[in-house]
């Protein structure tokens, strides 16, 4: 079955980084495009970063560009996300979602690590 | 991006039908027909219920369904169950690998 287990969450100040990680397993990772979508404490799902099957495009929500970096890993079946330069405001549970087959959908998310500024 | 606009909260009792709409722009909802619908029970991560607007993923009850006009898309859950209380959240492909979510509902089931 699908498993997305996220990774790296913690404290860090304002204007400091993290890197968290999503292993995946229980499907063909390089075959699916991934993401990742945060929810800030009491608020709503947000879109954050997008990356192709083949790792060759990444797309980012505004809130996030030049600042965040997805990338993904095929030896380890790993999806990453760097984040530097970070705000209070990127303090939320950080999700990655695998995107279904059958359209710009996510089926599979994962439990989620919390990220605080 | 602007998030979808979706009402804070909703309710009814057992047995009855509820609805929450989503509404976006022509650049969002309007413009394309991805858009799709999670449940999220407290601390726990999304669930997929609807896509490509009307369809429900396998394991999905019909009671879920799902519907379009212009830029407002809706989701109804008929036979209400106690089960179906959560977070309910609107979600459309915005173009060029984008997406927007709604703001999130709050189903109560009285």
């Amino acid at each position: 079955q699908v498993q997305l287990v996220e990774s790296g969450g913690g404290v860090v100040q304002p204007g400091g980084s993290l890197r968290l990680s999503c292993a995946a397993s229980g499907f063909t990772f390089s075959s699916h495009a991934m993401n990742w979508v945060r929810q800030a404490p009491g608020k709503g799902l947000e879109w954050v970063a997008f990356i192709r099957f083949d790792g060759n495009d990444q797309y980012y929500a505004d809130s996030v560009k030049g600042r965040f970096t997805i990338s993904r890993d095929y030896s380890k079946n790993t999806l990453s996300l760097q984040m530097n330069s970070l705000r209070a405001e990127d303090t939320a549970v950080y999700y990655c979602a695998k995107e279904a087959s059958y359209g710009p959908y996510f089926n599979y998310w994962g439990q989620g690590t919390l990220v605080t500024v | 991006q602007s998030a979808l606009t979706q009402p804070r909260s909703v309710s009814g009792s057992p047995g009855q039908s509820v609805t929450v709409s989503c509404t976006g722009t022509s650049s969002d909802v309007g413009g394309y027909n991805y858009v799709s619908w999670y449940q999220q029970r407290p601390g726990i991560a999304p669930k997929l219920m609807i896509y490509d607007v009307t369809k429900r993923p396998s394991g999905v009850p019909d009671r879920f369904s799902g519907s379009k006009s212009d830029n407002t898309a809706s989701l109804t859950i008929s036979g209400l169950q106690a089960e179906d209380e959560a977070d309910y959240y609107c979600c459309s492909y915005a173009g060029t690998y984008s997406w927007v979510f709604g703001g999130g509902t709050k189903l109560t089931v009285l």
